[in-house]
Order: structure tokens, then C-alpha cells, then sequence
């Protein structure tokens, strides 16, 4: 069961947007409208960010915002804070009623 | 408020098992699924397979099956995840979090299982 794709690691200076990308299959991402973000930071307990593509829990900033096209789905952090240095993980409903993780992005604020 | 509380670290040895419980409080038990998440040193996040509290019923991805096991018990609210055959590459934190759909939240705060010889 291969992990979704996602780049290693994406930095940005503060203030600026940045986008981190997470690439499937027909069988994931591309065929359901299940694609959710967390954020995890060292050592603490991962955090939901983006749910059902581009829906926002209450409580996390607008700041950060998802979309997809085909199977590629697509966080974006517009004006980034030292706060958002973190890792991130995509995940995906699969067919067969079976999820799936991104292999992660370490975002860097410089 | 939702809350998932693990309990504490474990060190074990090639070839055991370990058994990770998961209470959950502030909601209705039996109505979400409850998932299992692990994290590795220096490895990204795992989903393990998921345990619907109301009937038990489980699923597994295949990388786990034959050696995960997932349990409920609706009297005191509590999933357990139970891992056999121990490596060293199953060292890792174990998550427990809840699906309200198609998505985790909360989650609870990690168990650390170590195995070591």
C-alpha cells in the first residue's frame, strides 16, 4: 500500500505563501473528495488542518487553505509564520475503505 | 470535550506483543470509528486500520494483516490495538484518533513502543 506522494521539504521566507503538493492515484485522491492535512510538530500530537479538501475546522487560521486537480491535491500557507514550521502530512481515503498518508514535508521559515 | 487518552510506554522484545489502549470520553462511543496511526523515528505517519466501536468490526491495510489486532470494549469506552511478532522497526509512537468522517480528530497523545533486545 505506497504512501501518497508529497515533496520533502518546502521553505519560504516569513510573510510569503508557499504550497506543498500531494500526489495519488485514481484510487485515492483523484476519486474521492477525502483528502485531509495535518500538521505536526516535534514531538506533539498531530493536528487536523484541512478536511475534505479545502474545508477548514474551526479554529485554524485562514492562512491555510486546500484544494486538488486530478490526483494532486495541494495545501497552501499564505503569509507564513515562524509558527508554521512543522511537518506536514496529506492523507486520502482509498477505495476498499482503507486510508492513506502523504510521505510528509518539513516546511522551513527562514 | 472530545478526549482520547493512551496508555503509557512500552518496551518490548523481538517476537512479543504489545496491546495499546485508547479511552475515549466527551462524545457518543459507539457512533465513530476509531483509527490507529503510528509514527516511526525519522518516518512519516502510518495509518494501521480502523475498529467501529459499535460492532466491532475491523479493516486492515495488508502491510498489518495477520499481525494487528483491534478490540473494543463498550463498558468502559476503550479500543485497544494489539501488535504481534515485534521487530525493531515497529518502535515507533502509536496514535489512536477518532473519524468523525473521512477525516482524524482528535487525537490521543501518542504511546512510545520500543522494542529492543
Amino acid at each position: 500500500q505506497s504512501a501518497l506522494t508529497q515533496p520533502a521539504s518546502v521553505s519560504g521566507s516569513p510573510g510569503q505563501s508557499i504550497t506543498i503538493s500531494c500526489t495519488g492515484t485514481s484510487s485515492d485522491v483523484g476519486g474521492y473528495n477525502y483528502v485531509s492535512w495535518y500538521q505536526q510538530h516535534p514531538d506533539k500530537v498531530p493536528k487536523l488542518m484541512i478536511y475534505d479538501v479545502s474545508r477548514r475546522p474551526s479554529g485554524v487560521s485562514n492562512r491555510f487553505s486546500g484544494s486538488k486537480s486530478g490526483n494532486t491535491a495541494s495545501l497552501t500557507i499564505s503569509g507564513l509564520q515562524a509558527e508554521d514550521e512543522a511537518d506536514y502530512y496529506c492523507c486520502s481515503y482509498r477505495s476498499g475503505d482503507f486510508y492513506v498518508f502523504g510521505t510528509g514535508t518539513m516546511v522551513t521559515v527562514l | 470535550q472530545v478526549q482520547l487518552v493512551q496508555s503509557g510506554a512500552e518496551v518490548k522484545r523481538p517476537g512479543a506483543s504489545v496491546k495499546v489502549s485508547c479511552k475515549a470520553s466527551g462524545y457518543t462511543f459507539t457512533t465513530l470509528n476509531m483509527h490507529w496511526v503510528r509514527r516511526a523515528p525519522g518516518q512519516g505517519l502510518e495509518w494501521m486500520g480502523w475498529i467501529a466501536p459499535n460492532s466491532g468490526v475491523t479493516n486492515y491495510p495488508q502491510k498489518f494483516q495477520g499481525r494487528v489486532t483491534m478490540t473494543r470494549d463498550m463498558s468502559i469506552t476503550t479500543v485497544y490495538m494489539e501488535l504481534s511478532n515485534l521487530r525493531s522497526d515497529d518502535t515507533a509512537v502509536y496514535y489512536c484518533t477518532r473519524a468523525p468522517e473521512a477525516w482524524f480528530d482528535p487525537w490521543g497523545q501518542g504511546t512510545l513502543v520500543t522494542v529492543s533486545s
